[in-house]
């Protein structure tokens, strides 16, 4: 398998466009988490999924901010608008609840906003 | 939220063994302590979990305390690529949520 597939793994964008990052989970896997990590916050997880469907969204800082995963093998993030704040670097993670819950994360996504 | 307390930082010479203490008082009975660690500009790799018995894997062991508050992630001979964040987690049985403290930052000297 190739393992959890995130893109691009480099944005840069101006304050104020939509930003959207991608996430190919490993095949099988049911759960689905988006992680960002700063400085100054360490890593923070965002949102997961189960079974295609976001069971706990409390990491999700403001509404800017939302995540989809319309099938099995796919997820989005969006923020809209972004700020310099967001400026991190993004992981998507996914497992197998019920086995083992190790989670397999990506290599993430670099995203700065100027 | 969960809570785990580990040393901000630790240093090891390479083919030496390496003790990462993990204090984490508050683990209810039906969490794993599971431990990630994240390589330089890559996200966080699963390295191990347990319960309440000792466990070994391909890459470390894990030594759980009796009264469960406490355990300590053993490398049994560092290299250099063991250099890296270790983290300490406990996940519960609730939901399947890995709160990230800081973590244990280890340098490997040659």
């Amino acid at each position: 398998d190739a393992g959890v597939i995130q893109s691009p793994r480099h944005e840069v964008t101006e304050m104020g466009q939509e930003v959207t990052l991608r996430c190919k989970p490993i095949s099988g896997h049911n759960s689905l988490f988006w992680y960002r990590q700063t400085m100054m916050r360490g890593l923070e997880l965002l949102i997961y999924f189960n079974n295609n469907v976001p069971i706990d969204d409390s990491g999700m800082p403001e509404d800017r901010f939302s995540a989809k995963m319309p099938n099995a093998s796919f997820s989005t993030l969006k923020i809209q608008p972004s700020e310099p704040r967001d400026s991190a670097v993004y992981f998507c993670a996914s497992s197998l609840v019920g086995e083992r819950d190790e989670q397999y994360f990506g290599p993430g996504t670099r995203l700065t906003v100027t | 939220d969960a809570k785990t307390t580990q040393p901000n930082s630790m240093e090891s010479n390479e083919e030496e063994p390496v003790h990462l203490p993990c204090n984490h008082s508050t683990i209810s009975g039906t969490d794993y302590i599971h431990w990630y660690r994240q390589l330089p500009s890559q996200g966080p790799e699963y390295v191990i979990h347990g319960l309440t018995s000792n466990v070994n894997n391909r890459m470390a062991s894990l030594a759980i305390a009796e009264d469960r508050k406490s355990s300590t992630l053993i490398l049994h001979r560092a290299t250099l690529r063991d250099a890296a964040v270790y983290y300490c987690i406990f996940y519960g049985g609730a939901t399947n949520k890995l709160i990230f403290g800081t973590g244990t930052l280890l340098a490997v000297q040659p």
